[in-house]
């Protein structure tokens, strides 16, 4: 069965660093998240993306985040300058239509840690 | 706005015990509702979900059956397994398209 991955699965980055979040989505999918978890808490979501574009974004996802599907696979999150306070797991997801009855797919999480 | 809110955990049982996890859900529209599934050290799994109003969804002997009257999607399974052992998170999908996920509950199935 096609799945969602996600590289690398554990990252270590000093606070103020740049750290880039891979995900490769299913391949006939057309909508992509990203969601991230903090330990002990709820999955929160971050930011949704469509035909090369934010569809929607939490006031989590400020100025230092940003995603990009730079070639036909790829789907990446970038934090530009990394707090203590994004230390979490984070997800990705994606799913081939639209609309609330669709369910998306998980991979299986890159966990962020900032020292 | 949108809102899940799931029981506490953990939910410690013995195998072939029935188990019930509560969910309710807070929403303006009609959303979609879903259980995800997460085992130990992997993602997020669909389990199984719901689009409408007295729609029941099953997988794998767990079902949920979406309640608009009291807003509930409730996981019940009649007989669980140690392999059952996981966190479970309740979610709802409304017209934004994105997931609102309730906090988990794990289960813990000792033999």
């Amino acid at each position: 069965e096609p799945e969602v991955t996600q590289t690398p699965s554990h990252q270590v980055t000093q606070m103020g660093q740049e750290v880039i979040l891979r995900c490769v989505p299913i391949s006939n999918h057309l909508y992509f998240y990203w969601y991230r978890q903090i330990l002990g808490q709820k999955v929160e979501f971050l930011v949704s993306f469509y035909n090369n574009e934010i569809s929607e974004k939490s006031e989590i996802f400020d100025d230092q985040f940003s995603v990009e599907r730079p070639d036909g696979s790829n789907f990446t999150l970038k934090i530009r300058s990394t707090k203590l306070e994004d230390s979490a797991m984070y997800f990705c997801a994606s799913k081939n239509q639209g609309g609330p009855n669709q369910p998306q797919h998980f991979g299986d999480g890159t966990r962020l840690s900032i020292l | 706005g949108d809102s899940v809110t799931q029981m506490e955990g953990p939910v410690t049982l013995s195998e072939e015990a029935f188990l019930t996890i509560n969910c309710t859900y807070t929403a303006t529209g009609y959303p979609s509702l879903f259980w995800y599934v997460q085992y130990p050290g992997e993602g997020l799994q669909l389990l199984l979900k719901a689009t409408k109003a007295d729609d029941k969804g099953s997988n794998k002997g767990f079902e949920a059956t979406y309640r608009k009257e009291t807003t509930s999607f409730h996981l019940e399974k009649g007989s669980v397994q140690v392999s059952d052992s996981a966190v479970y998170f309740c979610a709802l999908s409304d017209n934004t398209d994105k997931l609102i996920f309730g906090t988990g509950t794990r289960l813990q199935v000792f033999p």
